[in-house]
């Protein structure tokens, strides 16, 4: 069972248009961060969300908490071409420092 | 950019050698990761240090080891290559533990 479940796994849109993508679990998590992974790179982080009902908001990007900390989602506005790559919600629940990652969801925006 | 640097870059062995793979970091965080991906399955944790000789597995621990003898550095051995070992690995580091990691370029291993 994936600690962390995203969905959609797979999202292809043309640009312009908005998109949610999601990240859930049963468990708490005192973090979760979001990041996005570009082929031949490692990830990198985009955003950590902390507080219960937290939304951070990064340009064309809103990331949201869920108020029991078991959930988060990435919102984005008019998405560009460039936003292309795999998002990455990842956390450590409880007290351990077991990094985990969910599958990921492949965005595609066409031009 | 985070200071971590994976080598090699990209290795071919055959089965049954062992393997090494090294990360070095120059941020002196305290926590390093291993992890592989592979398609379908996403990042997946191998071995986590905590600190020097300092660490724990991850959810596909079997088949590799790590050590940590210097903050800097966290080596990935497989002590006996096998081809479902082929895959992309990537090292990273955090000062947290609880997110907010660093990530390598990654290490391309095929077993033949």
């Amino acid at each position: 069972t994936q600690l962390l479940e995203q969905s959609p796994q797979f999202l292809s849109i043309q640009e312009g248009e908005n998109l949610t993508v999601y990240c859930n679990s049963s468990s708490v998590f005192s973090s979760l961060q979001w990041y996005r992974q570009e082929p031949g790179e490692g990830p990198v982080l985009l955003v950590t969300v902390v507080t219960g009902g937290e939304v951070k908001k990064l340009k064309r990007l809103t990331f949201q908490f869920g108020d029991a900390r078991k959930d988060s989602s990435l919102h984005i506005t008019a998405a560009q071409p460039g936003d292309t790559g795999l998002y990455l919600c990842a956390g450590a629940p409880g007290s351990n420092y077991k990094l985990t990652f969910g599958k990921g969801t492949l965005l595609t925006v066409n031009p | 950019d985070a200071g971590i640097t994976q080598s090699p870059r990209h290795k071919v062995t055959e089965t049954g050698t062992p393997v090494t793979l090294r990360c070095h970091q120059t941020e002196n965080h305290r926590y390093m990761y291993w992890y592989r991906q592979d398609p379908g399955h996403g990042l997946r944790l191998i071995h986590y240090s905590y600190g020097v000789k300092d660490t724990d597995k991850g959810e596909v621990s079997d088949g590799y080891s790590v050590s940590r003898s210097k903050t800097e550095d966290f080596l990935l051995t497989l002590e006996s290559a096998t081809s479902s070992q082929t895959s992309v690995y990537f090292c990273a580091i955090s000062e947290s533990g609880w997110g907010e990691a660093f990530f390598g370029q990654g290490t391309r291993l095929t077993v033949v």
